[in-house]
């Protein structure tokens, strides 16, 4: 069965770059959620869509922003990249928003700030 | 928002043995309760989920007990194995937010 996929799988940046996340919901899923996981520590919740709009805001820095296509992929931009912004981003996505719809996560982009 | 707290951070337990892990979550509202194995650099998948509307949910070696009323809920391995080993984290949605919350992880060691 198709899952989602998020390219690239690896990014190194500098200091200061940009950086844009790409993620592909599994086939007819219509919501997405980006998850930041640092080393050692849980998933956080960065934002959400549904339906190409923004559905629910996490934790999110102001220099990071994401939208939703009409393709209904998403992507993560990522701008004055910082060392801290070091992490492992999951994307997620679901069948519709509700408590019977499971998040099937993608295998993850690494990105190291140098 | 929602906070969860999870117990122990590392659990070691000899294989055949059971393992349990606690979570308890500060939202009274939530009512999605799923847990995620992760392996090292791996994706979290789902092991098992419970809703608020139950009490227990099990699947083979895998249960879960979810105590609305104390606002906490449980994985319980039995039968550990090797594979077992791995990081879990336990997670809480809210009403109104599909947002998982997640708790900070406990890693798993079966010893063989």
């Amino acid at each position: 069965a198709a899952g989602v996929i998020q390219s690239p799988r690896h990014l190194i940046k500098e200091k200061r770059e940009t950086a844009t996340l790409k993620c592909y919901p599994i086939p007819r899923h219509d919501t997405v959620y980006w998850y930041q996981q640092g080393p050692g520590q849980d998933p956080q919740f960065l934002i959400s869509f549904y339906e190409k709009m923004q559905s629910d805001k996490g934790s999110i820095p102001d220099r990071f922003s994401a939208q939703q296509f009409s393709d209904y992929h998403s992507e993560l931009n990522m701008s004055s990249l910082e060392l801290g912004d070091s992490a492992l981003y999951f994307c997620a996505s679901s069948n519709g928003q509700g408590l019977s719809n499971e998040q099937f996560f993608g295998p993850g982009t690494r990105l190291t700030v140098l | 928002g929602e906070n969860v707290e999870q117990h122990p951070s590392t659990l070691s337990v000899q294989e055949g043995d059971s393992a349990v892990i606690k979570c308890t979550y500060s939202d009274s509202a939530s009512n999605y309760f799923p847990w995620y194995k992760q392996e090292l650099g791996k994706r979290p998948q789902l092991i098992i989920d419970i809703r608020s509307n139950v009490g227990e949910k099990k699947d083979q070696r895998i249960a879960v007990t979810l105590n609305k009323t104390a606002k906490h809920f449980s994985l319980h391995i039995t039968e550990t194995q090797p594979e077992d080993s791995a990081v879990y984290f336990c997670a809480a949605t809210g009403a109104g937010s599909y947002q998982l919350t997640f708790g900070k992880g406990t890693k798993l060691s079966v010893i063989p």
